[in-house]
């Protein structure tokens, strides 16, 4: 069964607008994390939000915010005014148990977003 | 401080090849993971390496092989090359700490474009 499920197709955002990438998960494990990448196309997997699943909070991280919802296992990541440099496949992914240890993520298929002038 | 270099960027192997792909960690960086990415099935995880052994394995042949070296540079082997092996191969490097809030947070090299002709 799928970990991660990213469903939306292609989004094309207007520059200086707000988007949000949706993501759901799967696991019965009390103990996990979220984590949002993005992906230019040169490639290289870059780190924009992590969501703990016992974070009381929402994480933020400047333009970036992640709409925690437990229950319904969904974990959005949320970009605000959007800039040319956002254009890229967005990758959300899930640690199942604590951290230490275990360095193994389950990835979706990712989200492409190309944001217009 | 230097990020997670990935060597060589770019190869060209023939089916039943073997190739190497290297890895150096982020300094100080004790866990390297590698992650294969195709169009096809997204991003999967191989293995994970800390302090010299293999932690975590992920669903691949035994084809796939890997190792990680006192300094904590990781390689990765692929024998018997397929034309399924073309993928882009990412490394990750990850600190985990002692306390705070570390989120194991992975930090991604650029990966190595493998084709297999």
């Amino acid at each position: 069964a799928q970990k991660i499920t990213q469903t939306q197709p292609g989004m094309f955002v207007q520059e200086k607008e707000a988007v949000t990438l949706d993501c759901t998960y799967d696991t019965s494990d009390p103990s996990y994390g979220l984590f949002w990448y993005k992906q230019p196309s040169s490639g290289e997997m870059i780190f924009l939000i992590y969501q703990g699943s016992y974070d009381q909070q929402n994480a933020t991280e400047g333009r970036y915010s992640l709409n925690f919802q437990k229950a319904r296992k969904s974990a959005n990541l949320v970009i605000s005014a959007s800039q040319l440099g956002d254009s890229a496949m967005y990758f959300c992914a899930m640690r199942e148990g604590p951290h230490y240890g275990n360095n193994r993520l389950a990835f979706g298929k990712g989200n492409q977003v190309v944001v217009i002038p | 401080k230097a990020g997670v270099t990935q060597t060589p960027r770019y190869l060209i192997k023939t089916r039943g090849q073997q190739v190497t792909l290297s890895c150096s960690p982020i300094s100080g960086h004790r866990s390297v993971s590698w992650y294969q990415q195709t169009p096809g099935q997204g991003l999967q995880f191989l293995f994970e390496y800390f302090s010299e052994t293999q932690r975590n394995k992920g669903n691949f042949p035994g084809r796939f092989s890997g190792r990680q070296f006192s300094n904590s540079r990781s390689e990765m082997n692929v024998s018997t090359l397929e034309l399924g092996d073309s993928a882009l191969y990412l490394c990750a490097s990850s600190l985990e700490g002692t306390g705070g809030r570390d989120t194991g947070e992975l930090f991604f090299g650029e990966g190595s474009r493998l084709t297999v002709l």
